[in-house]
């Protein structure tokens, strides 16, 4: 089944204590994504990447960080999370010339 | 600054009715929309999507307007039915490779 898992699914952490949500895809996709949802705000990009090695900034980058070590692993790192991280996550890919996304399940991450 | 906005936070409709979900957009640049499904503790699901150089696209129950004069989106669905009740994203792409997406619409379908 294709299909985009994330990891975990729920976490709640103090601020400080770096974490790691983790994302992987079995669609052989080489775009993959992280957003960030907020209430009436969206979905926000935080990184992509294109491809293995290749990350690039999305729309609200700061405080997180990204690696494309693998073509189907994509982890988003909180070196240093604060509260106003707190956001349901989703972690999303899809083929280069296709713009519709597979979305993974999301992650709510709760900082307090 | 959002450049897509769904001014309609929520949307209540009769089963077997028309839905309509509307967006509005800023930023000419953009050239590729897309609607996706939302059910709680899930992550969005592809709908339906529309180039910029189409007015209408169409598949089954659900239908995309694009009014490029106008810079507004619409997604139409008929008729209704109540596993239709989620939340709908419109998102908008631009030269390159991300997505803006608008705040999100509630649909509640009553039977």
């Amino acid at each position: 089944e294709a299909q985009v898992t994330q990891n975990p699914r729920y976490l709640i952490t103090v601020t400080g204590k770096k974490l790691t949500v983790t994302c992987s895809q079995n669609m052989n996709h080489e775009y993959m994504s992280w957003y960030r949802q907020d209430p009436g705000l969206g979905l926000r990009q935080i990184y992509y990447s294109m491809n293995v090695e290749v990350t690039d900034k999305g729309d609200v980058p700061e405080g997180y960080k990204v690696s494309r070590k693998e073509k189907r692993n994509f982890p988003l790192i909180l070196e240093s999370p604060s509260p106003n991280q707190t956001s349901l996550y989703f972690c999303a890919s899809r083929e280069t010339a296709i713009y519709e996304q597979y979305f993974g399940p999301g992650t709510r991450l709760t900082v307090t | 600054d959002q450049q897509v906005k769904q001014n309609s936070p929520s949307l209540s409709v009769q089963e077997g009715r028309i839905s309509i979900l509307n967006c509005d957009y800023t930023n000419s640049m953009f050239d590729y929309f897309l609607w996706y499904k939302k059910y709680p503790a899930e992550g969005p699901t592809f709908l339906i999507s529309i180039s910029s150089i189409k007015d209408k696209n169409e598949d089954g129950r659900f239908t995309v307007f694009l009014n490029k004069s106008a810079k507004h989106l619409s997604l139409h669905i008929v008729p209704s039915q109540p596993g239709d009740s989620a939340v709908y994203f419109c998102a908008a792409k631009k030269e390159g490779n991300m997505l803006t997406f608008g705040g999100g619409t509630r649909l509640m379908v009553k039977p």
